[in-house]
């Protein structure tokens, strides 16, 4: 079964500090893997994903998450957190048609 | 949330009602989905459509009802067989490929009276 975990519901940082939400994969074949994110009472926005090739990718925002095939990990990192990167942040893997959605890390970026 | 709108914003339903949720999209995207969102967990699948007059199941459709009998439109019906149907409702859509990001829609917040 395909799936992705979220093992922290909350992360905490200061603002200029380097920031880091931990995912962890579990797929069968290929891993497509996405980050996104949602602000309150709004829709999820993409920030970046990996299909192949380098495993650094960058994304939007200045996030960049890095894949780690023997650690079957994604984290999502940013070099220096903002108090507007303040959100709930979702991991997500696709196969056959479908998306699978991690339960989601909320990040708080104190000034 | 461009190319993707959801209405109504806020949506509320007595007891036994039924009630649709619009969701419309202008990408030309072949995918569209709906999930459901409750308070710390992640989103549920409620069902998805690849193809117009053609959609699946996911995972906790009971209760609900879509069609697609345009590209652009995926209408949600919350019927009254959905006894907790509390929730944000996220419509989303893609390209019909593995490789392809999902989009999604501003949301709608159901509640009932």
């Amino acid at each position: 079964a395909q799936s992705v975990a979220q093992p922290e519901d909350q992360v905490n940082v200061a603002e200029g500090n380097p920031l880091t939400v931990k995912c962890t994969y579990s797929v069968s074949g290929n891993p497509y893997l996405f980050w996104y994110v949602q602000y309150p009472n709004r829709g999820l926005q993409f920030l970046l994903k990996y299909i192949t090739g380098d495993n650094l990718v960058k994304g939007s925002y200045g996030f960049e998450a890095e894949f780690n095939k023997s650690q079957t990990s994604f984290h999502l990192k940013k070099p220096s957190a903002l108090v507007s990167d303040s959100a709930l942040y979702f991991c997500a893997t696709y196969n056959f048609n479908k998306f699978y959605f991690g339960s989601g890390t909320k990040l708080n970026v104190k000034p | 949330d461009g190319g993707i709108t959801q209405s109504p914003k806020y949506l509320f339903r007595k007891e036994g009602q039924n009630v649709t949720l619009s969701c419309e999209q202008n990408l030309n995207h072949d995918a569209m989905y709906w999930y459901r969102q409750d308070p710390g967990q992640g989103l549920r699948l409620i069902y998805y459509s690849q193809i117009v007059n053609d959609f699946q199941k996911g995972d906790i459709a009971e209760g609900y009802s879509v069609s697609r009998e345009k590209k652009e439109s995926f209408p949600l019906t919350v019927t009254s067989a959905q006894k907790n149907p509390t929730a944000f409702y996220l419509c989303a859509s893609s390209i019909f490929s593995s490789q392809e990001t999902q989009y999604f829609g501003p949301g709608t917040r159901l509640l009932v009276l």
